[in-house]
């Protein structure tokens, strides 16, 4: 079975410094691994996704995230955040070995105070 | 492309109602998803479809939940009759075919039963 963990439901941090969103996964194989962004009343929107090669994957609106196998983690970071940055954060994993649907944790919520 | 188009995008009605949301997903995309989104539960995922085909409705909470995909570019859900649980935010979402391809979601409709 797979599944995801957020273990933060909230997440502040300041202006311009950098920030960390968790996620860890089980899959009984391989992940693909995704992170979207939910803004106010808007769908989840694709930030950047893990499949295979550098476990540094650069994605939208400058963020990144690290692919870490030993410890079954695809963490979230931007090296300076915004305000605007401030949003629903969504990790989700699908195993590499069918066509099942992602599986989507429970949500981060990012807040950056000015 | 326009992207996943849903409508409505709100929708307010009273209990016992019927209520149908449309979803009309990205050309060439094989897999439609529709997700309801609450506070207390996250993104659940209702039902999916591949190429017209439901695969998957283990996640329709109850037998006044029904879905249908008559053709490659249009979705409903219909709720019947309707109750105030339901309130909540529904989500469209379409991929293509391929493990590492990732969603792209509508806008949503905001459902409100009173």
């Amino acid at each position: 079975a797979q599944s995801v963990a957020q273990p933060e439901d909230q997440v502040n941090v300041a202006e311009g410094n950098p920030l960390t969103v968790k996620c860890t996964y089980s899959v009984s194989g391989n992940p693909y691994l995704f992170w979207y962004v939910q803004y106010p009343n808007r769908g989840l929107q694709f930030l950047l996704k893990y499949i295979t090669g550098d476990n540094l994957v650069k994605g939208s609106y400058g963020f990144e995230a690290e692919f870490n196998k030993s410890q079954t983690s695809f963490h979230l970071k931007k090296p300076s955040a915004l305000v605007s940055d401030s949003a629903l954060y969504f990790c989700a994993v699908r195993d590499w070995g069918g066509n099942t649907p992602l599986v989507f944790g429970k949500g981060t919520r990012l807040s950056v105070i000015a | 492309d326009a992207g996943v188009i849903q409508s409505p995008r709100h929708e307010v009605t009273e209990m016992g109602q019927e209520v149908t949301l449309r979803c009309k997903p990205i050309s060439g995309h094989d897999y439609l998803f529709w997700y309801r989104q609450t506070m207390m539960r996250g993104l659940e995922l209702l039902i999916y479809f591949n190429n017209n085909v439901p695969i998957d409705d283990s996640g329709m909470p109850e037998d006044r939940f029904s879905a249908k995909m008559p053709n490659a570019s249009f979705s409903t859900l219909k709720i019947q009759p309707s109750e105030p649980r339901d309130s909540a935010v529904y989500f469209c979402a379409s991929r293509e075919s391929g493990g590492a391809s990732g969603y792209t979601f509508g806008s949503g409709t905001r459902l409100t039963v009173v």
